[in-house]
């Protein structure tokens, strides 16, 4: 079955640091997209970067970029420059195999410290 | 442009009543998913329907829970006789024809049956 395994529960930061959290999935598909979802304290599920497989550039958006090591099945959210905006829940997501359904990993609590 | 549109936001049922959830999908899209996420979990996959059809709805339990997308409104995910377990936040998502993969979230329904 297609896995999304998030090993950091928790993560903390100090405002203006660096952070960078962990995703590993499973997939046997060769061509497919990541995501990065941040949940905030209002539960709302914000996308924050979008990875396609087949691209190997790694994406970045603005203080977001990711490490995407497609043959290790890897793909890692840096944040850069935390601001304590970021403080959320992250999720990693991956399509299954050939269709739509996101499998979402179980989140990584990121605490930004002032 | 709107996105995606879900109420109520919060809703709260009795053990037994039933649970209505509406989405209205962005405008021009015509894909429609509802993901559940438990407490303390990520969101997992329940149905995807298109208009006035059921796509896939594996990740539906097979008792009480139902969905429909019809040609006009909103779709609506319908929980009858809720129990405790029920209580979740639903996503729905919505994606433009063609492309599955890019799936806009709503802000989620919080259910709590008392």
């Amino acid at each position: 079955a297609q896995t999304v395994t998030q090993s950091q529960p928790e993560m903390s930061v100090q405002e203006a640091e660096t952070v960078t959290l962990s995703c590993t999935y499973d997939t046997s598909e060769s061509d497919y997209y990541l995501f990065w979802y941040k949940q905030p304290p209002s539960r709302q599920m914000i996308l924050v970067i979008r990875q396609e497989a087949y691209k190997q550039q790694n994406a970045t958006e603005n203080r977001f970029s990711v490490n995407f090591q497609k043959a290790a099945k890897s793909f890692s959210l840096k944040i850069s420059d935390s601001q304590l905006g970021d403080a959320a829940m992250y999720f990693c997501a991956c399509p299954t195999s050939g269709t739509y359904k996101y499998i979402f990993g179980t989140g990584t609590r990121l605490k930004v410290l002032a | 442009n709107a996105g995606v549109m879900q109420n109520p936001r919060h809703l709260v049922r009795r053990r037994g009543q039933e649970a209505r959830l509406r989405c209205s999908p962005m405008k021009g899209h015509s894909h429609v998913y509802w993901y559940r996420q438990l407490p303390e979990e990520g969101l997992k996959f329940m149905v995807y329907l298109q208009k006035e059809n059921i796509i896939d709805e594996s990740g539906m339990p097979k008792e009480r829970f139902s969905a429909e997308f019809p040609k006009e409104g909103p779709s609506i995910l319908r929980i009858q006789q809720v129990v405790r377990g029920d209580s979740a936040a639903y996503f729905c998502a919505s994606s433009p024809p063609g492309h599955p993969y890019e799936q806009y979230f709503g802000p989620g329904t919080r259910l709590t049956v008392t």
